[in-house]
């Protein structure tokens, strides 16, 4: 079964960093691009960052993220990380690891999330 | 950036009706188009991609239609545990843009 389990959430104050983590399982991880998706507290979701498969490095960033977050993945470890610096308050959600589905763009598996919160 | 507008917000209904729900995009996005359910603290689920393709698993009573601006989610039968928020995402170029959600009631 596909696992995606996510860590390194945590209370953090405004300035400070944190790095996220996303250990995958169940499926070959260098085939799939994968994502970070978050999810403010009662709020919508909002898409942060992709990583292309292992066949380019094409990455993106919402522009909300850009130049504060860096997304990386470590075939090895078959892992994906986010880097995320210089956090805001606005930054506090949920922020899931997530499977882009072969073939489109769209999330076919989630991860349970790990919550950051950005508060002094 | 393309915009996605989802309407309505939030609906009630009862089992057994017939639920839609509309998403537009500020310009055309091709068929690039997914859905998700996101029941009550749980992670949100894959329901359709390419606008009309169900995801393998989920129950037919779900559908999608549409293409260019106009996409519509349409359960055919509410059941209960279809009491969710709904999300439409677009991935027709970056960002991969979420709808705001709709909350589907009883």
């Amino acid at each position: 079964d596909v696992q995606l389990v996510e860590s390194g959430g945590g209370l953090v104050q405004p300035g400070g960093s944190l790095r996220l983590s996303c250990a995958a399982s169940g499926f070959t991880f260098s085939t799939y691009a994968m994502s970070w998706v978050r999810q403010a507290p009662g709020k919508g979701l909002e898409w942060v960052s992709y990583f292309s498969s292992s066949t380019s490095t094409t990455i993106y960033y919402a522009d909300s993220v850009k130049g504060r977050f860096t997304i990386s993945r470590d075939y090895a470890e078959n892992s994906l990380y986010l880097q995320m610096n210089s956090l805001r308050a606005e930054d506090t959600a949920v922020y899931y690891c997530v499977r882009v589905k072969f073939g489109s763009y769209s999330f076919d598996y989630w991860g349970q999330g790990t919550l950051v919160t950005v508060s002094s | 950036d393309i915009q996605m507008t989802q309407s309505p917000s939030s609906l009630s209904a009862s089992v057994g009706d017939r639920v839609t729900i509309t998403c537009r995009a500020s310009q055309a996005i091709s068929d690039s188009l997914a859905w998700y359910q996101q029941e009550p603290g749980k992670v949100p689920k894959l329901l359709i991609y390419a606008a009309s393709t169900l995801q393998p698993g989920v129950p037919s009573r779900f559908s999608g239609s549409g293409f260019g601006t106009d996409f519509t989610l349409t359960i055919s039968s509410l059941q209960p545990e279809d009491f969710a928020t709904y999300y439409c995402q677009k991935y027709y170029g970056v960002p991969l843009t979420f709808g705001q959600g709709t909350k589907v009631e009883i």
